[in-house]
């Protein structure tokens, strides 16, 4: 069991330019989830897959934001036409369908839009 | 509105007792969970109730209580690196059609020598 994998740990980027983020979950786990954090809060539900099929989307996620699990194992978040609002925790957690109560997060991606 | 209140930080000694509460008010509750996040570092699962009652993990036990829509998290023998954020996180969804917890904004956990 390696964990759940983010890359890349941190990113700069300007306004405007777009980001991709990559999450790569637990072998077993079919469920695969994105959150957001802020500092001092707790982290922000922005979308989930159950293997290849996005489930739900959080109505925080704009037009600018698309994530996709094109073969039901790792995971892609990008962000287009950043803005500094953008800058935030970006976590991937994964978990079994069955028993689903705990997610396991990864180390996630710290963007700063500048 | 959906939200979960816990206070923003608490202080205690090596050795004591701390007690985290959490109240949620959230349109479907279906349990509580507790992570415990290290600064820096991602959030780690501790425990979950889906039914009222304390459930006991070694030095952490969690209390739910869902006619109150309130739980809290007990720390005993409070170590040294047991200080970081302690948050709650409702289900709000059945478990077949589960997708994501609703987190508060945490507790602060200070150890002092």
């Amino acid at each position: 069991d390696t964990g759940v994998s983010q890359d890349p740990r941190h990113k700069i980027t300007k306004r405007g330019q777009n980001v991709t983020f990559r999450c790569d979950p637990i072998s077993e786990h079919n469920r695969l989830y994105w959150y957001r954090q802020t500092l001092g809060q707790g982290p922000e539900f922005l979308t989930y897959f159950q293997n290849e099929a996005q489930l739900e989307k959080s109505r925080l996620l704009s037009d600018r934001f698309s994530a996709e699990r094109p073969k039901g194992s790792f995971s892609t978040l990008e962000i287009q036409r950043t803005e500094q609002g953008d800058s935030a925790m970006y976590l991937c957690a994964s978990s079994l369908v069955d028993p689903s109560v705990a997610q396991y997060f990864g180390p996630g991606t710290r963007l700063t839009v500048t | 509105g959906q939200s979960l209140e816990q206070p923003s930080e608490v202080t205690a000694v090596e050795g004591a007792i701390v007690q985290i509460n959490c109240t949620y008010q959230t349109s479907g509750f279906y349990g509580l969970s507790w992570y415990q996040q290290h600064d820096g570092g991602a959030p780690t699962f501790l425990s979950y109730n889906g039914l009222d009652g304390l459930e006991e993990t070694g030095r952490f036990s969690s209390f739910l209580s869902r006619s109150d829509s309130y739980g809290y998290l007990l720390l005993q023998e409070l170590q040294m690196k047991d200080s970081a954020s302690y948050f709650c996180a409702v289900r709000d969804t059945p478990p077949d059609d589960w997708g994501k917890l609703q987190f508060g904004a945490g507790t602060q956990v200070v150890v002092t020598p």
